[in-house]
């Protein structure tokens, strides 16, 4: 189910250094997931996505893994930079699904 | 290209009043659309999702309701306002008959219940 009522988790990493955020998903038939990044008083916009046929993908500074086995995704960020403190959230889907479940998401603050 | 509106940005309300937000899609046909409400530093609880015009599927029982009287037009609404009604209410929507697809959202609405 959704993950509601849990206060935020939060990540304080140094800049340039690599940021992890872990997540882990309930539904075992779940087979697209997305990281959604959200900046304060803004809404939440997409930064990689995965579908269960792969285990690793690739974007600009961004490096989602997925391990079905254990139902847990990861976002790497590389060189993490201070425009990059915000809330992330995973969110995860299946194909008859109408639906996304969102994960309770992790703040992450980059230190100067 | 498709763009997602979301009206008022902020709202303060006094309890027991009306609410109504509203949420408009453009350049896309059938969405799918969703209204979200986010508690100050928490996660997105779903609170209404759409598949279609007059299609609408309730995930949380409460006082607010939802009508889609158009292809892309999603509105939030409340009868009388509770204080717990405070949040960020987002309006997003993805592509297609399934869920398969990224969704976008709308830049929210900040509405506080005094």
């Amino acid at each position: 189910g959704e993950s509601v009522g849990l206060h935020l988790p939060t990540l304080s990493v140094q800049e340039g250094d690599n940021s992890i955020i872990n997540c882990a998903y309930s539904n075992s038939a779940s087979d697209y997931f997305i990281w959604y990044k959200q900046e304060s008083g803004k809404g939440p916009q997409f930064i990689i996505d995965i579908r269960s046929n792969m285990d690793k993908r690739q974007g600009q500074r961004v490096t989602v893994l997925l391990n079905k086995t254990v139902k847990h995704l990861s976002l790497q960020i590389a060189a993490t930079q201070p425009g990059d403190s915000a809330v992330y959230f995973c969110a995860e889907n299946n194909y008859y699904g109408q639906n996304f479940v969102f994960g309770p998401g992790t703040r992450l603050s980059v230190l100067p | 290209s498709q763009t997602i509106h979301q009206w008022p940005a902020t709202l303060v309300q006094p309890v027991g009043s009306p609410l109504s937000l509203e949420c408009t899609v453009e350049g896309t046909s059938n969405p799918n659309l969703y209204w979200y409400r986010q508690a100050a530093g928490r996660g997105l609880q779903l609170l209404f999702y759409s598949v279609g015009i007059g299609q609408i599927s309730s995930e949380v029982p409460q006082n607010l309701s939802a009508s889609r009287p158009q292809d892309r037009q999603f509105i939030l609404s409340s009868k009388k306002l509770l204080l717990s009604d405070s949040g960020f209410y987002l309006c997003a929507w993805t592509q297609g008959s399934f869920g398969n697809t990224e969704a976008f959202f709308g830049q929210g609405t900040r509405l506080t219940v005094v």
